[in-house]
């Protein structure tokens, strides 16, 4: 089963930047699309973007439209998300998680534990 | 608001059958497959159900899906206290071009 770690979580003033990474262990990563879904503190799961396995398709959600923006470096088996133009309602942990599939219609089969982000002055 | 719709709690014995149920619309559940996902506080969802009917390995058969029309329904039967966590729906809405997930239903096993 895949492994997925996440990092570049932190405090960030209003406003501010931070660039959230997740590393797969698995080599297949390759093959399948993949997601960032946040989980702000005692509310549920929202999904916030996802990006196609090769064919560089991304997708996000209307509340984070224009602010964030989802990559991938294949060779490092990686994904990424930058966060740009911070507020304080995208405070939440941000999970990266595995769709089943090459395109993001797909089921999440493997989730990482996730990284907390807080946006405060 | 969410754009899928669960029931935000339901509760039931140990030994008992739960149902919990999630609406959507012809752009998401309709046309597309649903999976539910199970958290424990504090940690990160698990796949449960996936393509609305589907169990993946080490999955308990206690746990069972199905989709009709416009709804996706999580079964759960002889319950027991560890399985109270919460439970989300989740599809793809091709009218958003979207992944969404329901609201949440917290789970207690009395």
């Amino acid at each position: 089963e895949v492994q997925l770690v996440e990092s570049g979580g932190g405090l960030v003033q209003p406003g501010g930047s931070l660039r959230l990474s997740c590393v797969a262990s698995e080599l297949t990563f390759t093959n399948f699309a993949m997601s960032w879904v946040r989980q702000a503190p005692g509310k549920g799961l929202e999904w916030v973007s996802g990006i196609g396995r090769s064919d560089g398709r991304t997708y996000y959600a209307h509340s984070v439209k224009g602010r964030f923006t989802i990559s991938r470096d294949n060779s490092k088996n990686t994904l990424y998300l930058q966060l740009n133009a911070l507020r304080a309602e995208d405070t939440a942990v941000y999970h990266c998680a595995k769709h089943g599939y090459s395109d993001n219609s797909g089921y999440l089969n493997s989730w990482g534990q996730g990284t907390l982000v807080t946006v405060s002055s | 608001q969410s754009v899928l719709t669960q029931s935000p709690s339901v509760s039931a014995a140990p030994g008992q059958k739960v149902t919990i149920s999630c609406s959507g619309s012809s752009s998401n559940i309709e046309n597309n497959y649903v999976s539910w996902y199970q958290q424990f506080p504090g940690t990160a969802p698990k796949l449960l159900i996936y393509e609305s009917y589907k169990r993946p390995s080490g999955i308990p058969d206690r746990f069972s899906g199905s989709k009709s029309g416009t709804s996706g329904t999580l079964g759960i039967t002889g319950l027991q206290t560890g399985d109270e966590a919460d439970y989300y729906c989740g599809t793809w809405d091709s009218r958003l071009s979207a992944w969404v997930f329901g609201g949440g239903t917290k789970l207690t096993v009395l």
